[in-house]
């Protein structure tokens, strides 16, 4: 059973758009909802990470939005840039306790 | 020093081999863990290691044996594997696995294993 459900599968934009990646959970227990960012060839790389309490969280040009009523929190891009082109997964910690990955989600920025 | 270190890059092996993973860091996490990952699909998690001992593994066949030496290493010993064990090794350290905090992983780059 996938604990986290990510959602596209691929996402295709242009330089400057603002891609939004979202995920969905249904274990009210998980206290820690990281992104990751990988490139092909690496190891996934800690981009940003929410917890429940916090409805937004920016970083640089990332945003995660959170939504603890729905379930839901998603990963906004903005002035998306080629070299952000890379594969991101959205995951889970439920206190104590391991990671549960999204599905991934692989985003071509086009120049 | 903020860098998991895995080694070696790249491995091929025989399915009558053993062979090592190698695994280091120097940022004082005390949880450490072997995932697998195949092509366009997400990490798997095989092991975790809490405070040097073993505190879940996911079920792994026994042909996969992981050790942790000290704080810093994380071994995975591969013996008699199968051609779809190839996929990327990963390895990862965290500052704990329970407990408040932010505890996101600290990846490294990974082990490319094909075992022909």
């Amino acid at each position: 059973q996938q604990q986290v459900k990510q959602s596209p599968q691929s996402l295709i934009v242009q330089k400057g758009g603002i891609p939004i990646i979202n995920c969905a959970y249904e274990n009210t227990a998980f206290d820690y909802f990281p992104w990751y960012q990988q490139f092909p060839g690496k190891g996934p790389a800690l981009l940003i990470a929410i917890r429940p309490d916090v409805s937004e969280k920016k970083e640089g040009r990332f945003t995660i939005s959170f939504n603890k009523s729905a379930k839901q929190f998603s990963l906004h891009i903005m002035d998306s840039q080629p070299g952000d082109s890379a594969t991101y997964f959205c995951a889970a910690r439920e206190f104590g306790n391991q990671f549960y990955f999204g599905t991934g989600t692989s985003l071509t920025v086009i120049p | 020093d903020t860098e998991v270190t895995q080694t070696p890059k790249h491995l091929v092996m025989g399915m009558t081999n053993k062979k090592s993973l190698k695994c280091e860091q120097h940022m004082g996490h005390r949880a450490m863990y072997w995932y697998k990952q195949k092509a366009k699909k997400p990490p798997e998690l095989m092991f975790v290691y809490s405070y040097e001992k073993l505190s879940i593994n996911e079920s792994v066949p026994s042909r996969f044996s992981p050790e942790c030496p000290n704080s810093s290493l994380l071994n995975l010993h591969l013996h008699a594997l199968q051609p779809e064990d190839s996929a990327l090794y990963l390895c990862a350290s965290s500052q704990a696995i329970s407990g408040q905090g932010n505890y996101g992983y600290t990846f490294g780059s990974g082990t490319r294993l094909t075992v022909v």
